[in-house]
Formats: structure tokens, sequence, C-alpha cells
């Protein structure tokens, strides 16, 4: 079974500085995709990042980075230059690779971050 | 390009009550999943269409069900409410032929059984 944990109900950053979100996993899928989504308070998910578990480099989307380590199975975001707009729910969430499970993503909890001024 | 929408945004049932929940894809995407979101809590996944059928299910009862149109739009259906399917049903759409096969969600509907 597919399990994500994320252990930091909430996170406060200081405008401009970065900050991560952990996030660990757990699964017996040989192949498998890690994604970062924000939530506002509007309700919608916005994809942030994807890291595959067989890439080599960490994933980079501007201000956004992943820090994977595959063998801690650990997939950490990594928000740099933060700003007040960067306040919002982050949930980590995984997938398996096989073309029948896209689509199904298993979410952790989430954690809230609070950016100030 | 329009991205994910889904209708109604927010809605008001009472327990026992049927509901019926759209979502319409992004452009270009053959796939809709949906999930639902309780207060505090990460998605949970429901089922997926794909070409019409449903293709994968979640832990859901039998009361959650849905259809998929030509279309590619969907629907979600719950029948006789209970107090816990209070939530926010979101609806994603992918594209089964990517590579990486990006979700898209939208806004989603919140549900509130009374």
């Amino acid at each position: 079974a597919q399990k994500i944990t994320q252990t930091q109900p909430g996170m406060f950053v200081q405008e401009k500085e970065a900050v991560t979100l952990d996030c660990t996993y757990d699964t017996s899928d040989p192949s498998y995709g890690l994604f970062w989504y924000k939530q506002p308070s509007s309700g919608e998910m916005i994809f942030l990042i994807y890291q595959g578990s067989y890439d080599q480099q960490n994933a980079t989307e501007g201000r956004y980075s992943l820090n994977f380590q595959k063998a801690r199975k650990s997939a950490n975001l990594v928000i740099s230059a933060s700003q007040l707009g960067d306040s919002a729910m982050y949930f980590c969430a995984m997938r398996g690779e096989g073309g029948s499970t896209l689509g199904r993503l298993y979410f952790g909890r989430g954690t809230q971050l609070t950016v100030w001024p | 390009d329009a991205g994910v929408t889904q209708s109604p945004t927010h809605l008001i049932k009472t327990r026992g009550q049927q509901v019926t929940l759209r979502c319409s894809p992004k452009s270009g995407h053959d796939t809709v999943s949906w999930y639902q979101q309780a207060l505090g809590q990460g998605p949970q996944f429901i089922f997926q269409y794909y070409e019409e059928e449903e293709r994968q299910r979640g832990n859901f009862p039998d009361r959650f069900s849905g259809h998929q149109f030509p279309n590619y739009s969907s629907e979600l259906n719950v029948n006789a409410l209970l107090l816990g399917d209070s939530a926010l049903y979101l609806c994603a759409s992918s594209d089964e032929g990517a590579s990486t096969g990006e979700l898209f969600f939208g806004e989603g509907s919140r549900l509130t059984v009374l």
C-alpha cells in the first residue's frame, strides 16, 4: 500500500526566507512518482513539482525544488525566497507509474504554510 | 484554454437525499478522477473514468457512483447522503498519453449535509 506522511501540521516563515516542507513515503512499487500541490483557501489544487523515482537529478520549478532522497524515502519541498502569496496548504502525493494508475494519487495530510512580512 | 471546471461550487443537502456533481476536464484530457477531501484531511481517491468506464475505484461504498460522457465530462452521484459525506469534492483530469500524467484539479464542489 502507498502511504504519505507529512509530520508538520503548520510552518511559519518570514518573507524572502527559504522553507522546507517535509514528506516521507512508503511504497512497494518499483516505479513511482512524487508530487507536490498547493491548495489556497479557494480549494483548487495547484500542481507545483514532480519527481520520478528513477530521475537522477532533483526536480526544480522556479522557486520550488524537490529534495529527493530515495534511500530515506523522503521528498521534501524547498521553497526559496518565500512570498506572502505562498501562504497556503501544501500536499505531498504519490502514485505508481503503471498506466492504469494515472490519476490515482495518495495524499498526505498537508502542511499549512504561513508567510509573514 | 479553460482548465477543469466543476459545478456547483457549493451546495447544501439533507440526510438521505441524493446529489449530482459535474466536471468538465481540461481541453485535450480524456481521463477524469474524483476525490473527496474532508475538512483538515488530504484528498481521498474515489474513482477514475476513462473511455466512459470506471477503471479504478477507491475504498468508497456503492452509494458513490459516476459516469463519463463521450465528450469526457463526468458526473459524481452520491445517494442516501450521510452527515459524513460533507466534504470538498475535487475533480481532476489527465491525459492518458502524457509521460508524467500530471493531474489538473478543479476548484471543487463543497457539499454540506445537514
